[in-house]
């Protein structure tokens, strides 16, 4: 099955600090979510990007299909940014397949 | 709306108990996906439902995990008899379509002891 690996899998800014998030995935995708599950465990929809970029606020997102990968890029990080970033890939068939996810830590 | 909408948001059990969750999709959702997330495993698909019929439970993990969907606003992930290895926060996401961008509930962490 496809494989779905995220790097880095932690990571710690100080507030402020700006970065960039990786999902390489070994398999075409007919869709590619983000998600940011938060300290409290909730899973927050962030992007749906299957290709192209996509922006919201100090959040964007890449996604190169052909190259099979997608970035997630965090500017002028917050405390409440901290949570795992998860990127989600659906082949074709109604499995979705999550990555490992990214363990950010932003400190004030 | 209200977005999916799980309970509880906590259930402790003692082993061999049965358990129920429950689950109400976004309104007009036709998919409705179950998730089990553990620190070992991740996050693992157990069932999906399109249009209230059961089309994949390959990932439910034994024949104690039954999952029923009813009506397009309503499905149960039971466990019985439960155990402590099935301590996990379940998740219940729905979909316009199986392949469109999937919204998750806020879970329910089960703890079996």
């Amino acid at each position: 099955g496809i494989q779905v690996e995220q790097s880095p899998p932690d990571l710690i800014l100080q507030e402020g600090a700006n970065s960039t998030l990786r999902c390489n995935f070994s398999d075409s995708v007919n869709n590619l979510q983000w998600f940011h599950q938060n300290p409290w465990g909730q899973l927050i929809n962030l992007f749906y990007i299957p290709s192209g970029t996509k922006q919201n606020g100090r959040l964007s997102a890449t996604t190169v299909a052909t190259e099979r990968y997608s970035l997630l890029y965090i500017s002028s990080s917050q405390t409440t940014d901290s949570g795992v970033y998860f990127c989600a890939v659906n082949t074709g068939g109604f499995k979705t397949i999550f990555g490992a996810g990214t363990r950010l830590f932003v400190k004030a | 709306d209200a977005g999916v909408i799980q309970s509880p948001r906590h259930e402790v059990t003692e082993m061999g108990q049965e358990v129920t969750l429950r689950c109400k999709p976004i309104s007009g959702h036709n998919s409705l996906f179950w998730y089990r997330q553990t620190m070992m495993r991740g996050l693992e698909l157990l069932i999906y439902f399109n249009n209230n019929v059961p089309i994949d439970d390959s990932g439910m993990p034994e024949d104690r995990f039954s999952a029923k969907m009813p009506n397009a606003s309503f499905s149960t992930l039971k466990i019985q008899p439960s155990e402590p290895r099935d301590s996990a926060v379940y998740f219940c996401a729905s979909s316009l379509t199986w392949d469109t961008e999937a919204f998750f509930g806020q879970g329910t962490r089960l703890t079996v002891v």
